[in-house]
Formats: structure tokens, C-alpha cells, sequence
């Protein structure tokens, strides 16, 4: 059965460090979502890819994150430099693309912690 | 504004025991999708079920059985006989027909714990 990947699946940085995740959605899925997910409370969007373009980045921190998807398949999500408040759990997601309401598929997460 | 509400922060029950999850949900919209996904320890979010607004019909797919109220705006979810592999965060989603890229609403969760 497709999976969505996510690397790494923990990361463990000082504050001012950069770091970066990767994710890898379901082969054929256009539509790939960055989720952020602090602990107790339930995931809320980052920022949204179509294809290669960014299409809601409305709640992403541009001052210090950045999300590329170039070749509109994997993404990159990047924080530089890193703040303790960033300590989340950041999921990727992707579905098909024909729909909203189409299922979208997460990948297992990548645990951040920044000391 | 858009905004899912679950208010039960954890649930624990005996192993054969049922379970229902309430979900309440703010929308303007009269066309919606909503969502259950089940986060187990591991952390990968599992989807469960869909309703769409416009289908009221409550089914039931194997332990799996869900009550969805418009006139009360709650989309509730149960699961009958419930089983230690259960136990895991559940989230009730939404997303609006007005949202043009389909951004999942989530509520806070319920945390269920199955003990045998």
C-alpha cells in the first residue's frame, strides 16, 4: 500500500540551528500539505503545495521557515533559525488533487525537539 | 471561522466496552466535509470516516459506527467493543466547500485508553 515518507522521523537541535524535513507523498498525488502539531492539541497547516506551487502559506512563519516542492513531488520544509517554541510534531500529508474533500494520507511525522 | 470543538481531553475504558467520541463543529457554510482520523502512539494520523453535509445517513462500518446531527452540529463517533489496539488520540476534522485547497479544521482530540 503508498505511503507518504517523512525524514527524519526525530531530530534533536539547539535554538538558532537550522534544521530541515523531508517528505515524499503518495506517487500521482498533486496536492502535498505541511502540518505542525504541538503537543495536546491537533495538527494546523503550515503551508500547502499544488503541484510545484505554494498555494496557502498563510500561517507559516516566513520570517524563519521556508517550503519548497520544485519539482512538484517531494518537499522540503526548512526552519532557520530554529526557536524552542518550534519543538512540534510536523506531519505531511498529500492527496490526489481532484477534490477538497478527498482523503489526504500523513506520513508517520517528524519529532522536533530544540533545546 | 471555522472551528471543531472536542471536548473530552481523554477517555479510558475496560477492553469490550464502547466508546463515543463527541465532536462539535462551527461552520457558516452549508456544504462541509467531516473528518475522524486516529493518531496511535507512533504518530501517524490514520483516517477513519468522511460524512458530507449533506448525507445525514449514520452508518456503521465494522466496530466503527458514527452519528452525525446537523440540527445540533455534532458529528459523533463510536467504537463498539473496544480493543487495547485502540487506545490512541482521535481527531475530528473539518473542511469548508468555500476553502479552495481543502485545509483540515482539527479539534484538540480525545485521548482513548483501553485497558484490558
Amino acid at each position: 500500500e503508498a505511503e507518504v515518507a517523512q525524514s527524519p522521523r526525530y531530530k534533536i537541535t539547539e535554538k538558532s540551528q537550522a534544521v530541515a524535513f523531508w517528505c515524499d507523498p503518495i506517487s500521482g498525488h498533486a496536492t502535498l500539505y505541511w502540518y505542525r502539531q504541538i503537543l495536546g492539541q491537533g495538527p494546523e497547516l503550515l503551508v500547502q503545495f499544488q503541484d510545484e506551487s505554494v498555494v496557502d502559506d498563510s500561517q507559516l512563519p516566513k520570517d524563519r521557515f521556508s517550503a519548497e516542492r520544485l519539482k512538484g513531488v517531494d518537499s522540503t520544509l526548512k526552519i532557520q533559525p530554529a526557536e524552542l517554541g518550534d519543538s512540534a510534531m510536523y506531519l505531511c500529508a498529500s492527496r490526489l488533487g481532484g477534490q477538497v474533500q478527498e482523503t489526504q494520507y500523513f506520513g508517520p511525522g517528524t519529532r522536533l525537539l530544540v533545546l | 471561522a471555522q472551528k471543531v470543538t472536542q471536548a473530552q481531553t481523554e477517555i479510558s475504558v475496560v477492553e469490550k466496552e464502547d466508546v463515543t467520541l463527541d465532536c462539535v463543529y462551527e461552520t457558516r457554510d452549508t456544504t462541509y466535509y467531516l473528518f475522524w482520523y486516529k493518531q496511535p502512539p507512533s504518530g501517524e494520523l490514520v483516517f477513519l470516516i468522511r460524512r458530507n453535509s449533506f448525507d445525514e445517513q449514520n452508518e456503521i462500518s465494522g466496530r466503527y459506527s458514527w452519528n452525525f446531527q446537523k440540527s445540533t452540529s455534532s458529528f459523533n463517533f463510536t467504537i463498539t467493543a473496544s480493543q487495547v489496539v485502540d487506545s490512541a488520540v482521535y481527531f475530528c476534522a473539518l473542511i469548508s466547500s468555500t476553502d479552495s485547497w481543502g485545509k483540515l479544521q482539527f479539534g484538540a482530540g480525545t485521548q482513548v485508553v483501553v485497558t484490558p
